[in-house]
């Protein structure tokens, strides 16, 4: 399974544009990247999956470059309930998606 | 109203007890998990079923033993606790989980178990 890494914490303001990167260097051809978002004393939580480019819903976007060896999570205008640790996990059909693995995760803490 | 439920929310007990955990899901999912999230938050699958079957069954020692009475149940029945089972246990459950599409997991709100 591909490897993630993930910054371990990272501080923002209410208002603010929020990026969150992961790396995943080993990424296999047929692998997607899933986003979980988890509150505090709460389970994990979908927020997004893509496999290039761009994708976007009504809570984030997530931008996959072309070599697909990261990609980004983007939080538009942060409130303070957007504090959470945010995961990103890398499976696909040929590893298997009932195995994704989630890693240690970003953890966020907005501020007013 | 809850789509996937856990109990109790806190366990605490002695080493060498034997405990269970119940979860129930709602959604009409045919794919359940359990996951062990330890002290510094890593989230590691343990167990899944897929329509009663187990499908996974990570390195888990075999005290833990998960049972499906039906698809919408999945308990965590544990022997002879030892202090390093203390974690939060969360159940989740997803449409059935297929090797070749993605079908997104929901989380219970975890089980708290601590031994003493």
């Amino acid at each position: 399974l591909a490897k993630t890494t993930q910054p371990i914490s990272m501080d923002s303001y209410e208002g603010q544009e929020v990026n969150i990167t992961c790396s995943h260097n080993n990424i296999a051809t047929n692998d997607y990247i899933t986003w979980y978002q988890q509150f505090p004393s709460q389970g994990p939580r979908f927020i997004i999956q893509g496999y290039k480019t761009k994708v976007t819903n009504e809570v984030a976007s997530l931008f996959i470059p072309a070599d697909r060896k990261s990609s980004t999570l983007s939080l538009p205008r942060v409130s303070l309930s957007d504090t959470a640790v945010y995961y990103c996990l890398v499976g696909g059909p040929n590893t298997g998606f009932q195995k994704l693995v989630f890693g240690t995760g970003t953890r966020l803490l907005v501020s007013p | 109203d809850t789509a996937v439920s856990q109990t109790p929310k806190y366990l605490v007990t002695q080493m060498g007890n034997d405990k269970s955990i119940k979860c129930e899901q709602n959604l009409g999912h045919d794919t359940m998990y359990w996951y062990k999230q330890d002290s510094k938050k890593f989230l590691k699958i343990m167990f899944s079923y897929n329509n009663k079957e187990l499908i996974i069954n990570e390195t888990v020692p075999n005290r833990f033993s998960p049972k499906s009475p039906d698809k919408a149940h999945l308990n965590l029945h544990i022997n002879s606790l030892e202090l390093g089972d203390s974690a939060v246990y969360f159940c989740a459950s997803s449409p059935r989980q297929r090797r070749s599409s993605y079908n997104e997991q929901f989380f219970g709100p975890g089980t708290r178990l601590t031994v003493l």
